[in-house]
């Protein structure tokens, strides 16, 4: 099946940081997805992003559909972008399953 | 408000007990899916539904039951519930799924489910 690796898994920022979140995965996928687990649990969908580039605010997402990888930017960090993050995609391995990646872990000191 | 709802949020239960876990949906969604989240393990998909009356395994599907009678409500069923599946539980939500799944998921807010 579909392998999903996200790097780093954990990463600590002073506020005001800025930090890139890594997503690999292992075959062509038909979506991919970036998402914040805050420390509540709740999921919140942050990006449908299979290729290109998007922007929503001090959150930005790039896909390489060829090269097989997602970056997620997140500038001038704040305490409330602390959480798990976690990128999803879409393959076909006997049926459209969602794979997650194992997440990257953001602690932002104030 | 546009939504995923999910029933009960924390659940605890004997072993052998069969349970339902409860999600629905508001924003006429086709697509519908259920993720346990554990420690080590992440996020994984047990089931997922195209459409009604249409649905399939996703990576962990043994012990669960699901079924897709009408678009907006897709039940979890624990036919006789085992210490193992005690976990995190999340359903998810779509306009589309599969090849022509070009939308984010909505997720609800989770249950949590502890079998004793």
């Amino acid at each position: 099946g579909i392998q999903v690796e996200q790097s780093p898994p954990d990463l600590i920022l002073q506020e005001g940081a800025n930090s890139t979140l890594r997503c690999n995965f292992s075959d062509s996928v038909n979506n991919l997805q970036w998402f914040h687990q805050n420390p509540w649990g709740q999921l919140i969908n942050l990006f449908y992003i299979p290729s290109g580039t998007k922007q929503n605010g001090r959150l930005s997402a790039t896909t390489v559909a060829t090269e097989r990888y997602s970056l997620l930017y997140i500038s001038s960090s704040q305490t409330t972008d602390s959480g798990v993050y976690f990128c999803a995609v879409v393959g076909y391995t006997g049926g459209f399953k969602t794979i997650f990646g194992a997440g990257t872990r953001l602690f932002v000191k104030a | 408000e546009a939504q995923v709802t999910q029933n009960p949020r924390y659940l605890i239960t004997v072993t052998g007990k069969k349970l339902t876990v409860t999600c629905s949906q508001n924003m006429n969604h086709e697509y519908m899916s259920w993720y346990r989240q554990d420690p080590g393990l992440g996020l994984r998909q047990i089931y997922y539904s195209m459409n009604v009356e249409v649905t399939d395994k996703g990576d962990v599907p043994e012990g669960y039951k699901v079924s897709r009678k009408e678009k907006r409500n897709f039940p979890l069923i624990l036919e006789s519930p085992s210490p193992n599946q005690t976990s995190l539980y999340f359903c998810a939500s779509s306009p589309r799924g599969g090849r022509i799944s070009n939308y984010g998921y909505t997720f609800g807010s989770g249950t949590r489910l502890t079998v004793v």
